[in-house]
């Protein structure tokens, strides 16, 4: 069954710091996101991707914040200068009609 | 007023007994709805999409009532797999992205 891949499963980065969290959408899917669990709260949607362009972003994405899909299989989140506060489960999900299907996860910390 | 409310719980549900969850969506005009289930530490993963109709899936009922702008979910004869978060999850305006609830919590015991 085609899934949703995520990488790397936990990455661990000093405040500061740039990190990219990257996903490979299922193939045929034309619809990508991002979202980010804190611990023990709800799952936030961050940004939508379509058609090569951001077709939808949330207040939490800020200027910190980019989406690249630089070829045609990647997903790409980047964080330019991570806080503490950004220490969270993100996921990556692909739709191709209405069901969205979620990768497992990278868990970030920020220390 | 939030854009989607649940009752966070927990449930706490003996095997076989029926539980049912309910959730609340702000904006009028959204069109798709959905429960999703969470296993702790684990990513969401679609249960069903409800229609306005009503849909039936093996124990698990799904709801939507349009007017009172309120979706639910039913699980009968509960089993300790069932045992996860559920997610009532409902499509943005734009049609693009996915607005989640905070979550329902079910815990069935022995």
């Amino acid at each position: 069954e085609p899934e949703v891949t995520q990488t790397p499963s936990h990455q661990v980065t000093q405040m500061g710091q740039e990190v990219i969290l990257r996903c490979v959408p299922i193939s045929n899917h034309l619809y990508f996101y991002w979202y980010r669990q804190i611990l023990g709260q709800k799952v936030e949607f961050l940004v939508s991707f379509y058609n090569n362009e951001i077709s939808e972003k949330s207040e939490i994405f800020d200027d910190q914040f980019s989406v690249e899909r630089p070829d045609g299989s990647n997903f790409t989140l980047k964080i330019r200068s991570t806080k503490l506060e950004d220490s969270a489960m993100y996921f990556c999900a692909s739709r191709e009609n209405t069901e969205a299907f979620f990768g497992q996860g990278t868990r970030l910390t920020v220390v | 007023r939030k854009e989607v409310e649940q009752d966070p719980g927990p449930f706490n549900v003996p095997e076989g007994a029926t539980v049912a969850f309910n959730c609340t969506y702000s904006n009028s005009a959204s069109q798709s709805f959905f429960w999703y289930r969470q296993d702790c530490r684990k990513e969401p993963k679609l249960l069903m999409s409800v229609y306005s109709s009503g849909n039936e899936d093996g124990r698990f009922t799904a709801q939507l009532n349009r007017a009172s702008q309120y979706i639910s979910l039913l699980i009968r004869d509960s089993k300790l797999s069932d045992s996860a978060t559920y997610l009532c999850v409902v499509f943005t305006i734009s049609g693009y992205a996915l607005n989640f609830g905070k979550g329902t919590s079910l815990l069935v015991t022995p």
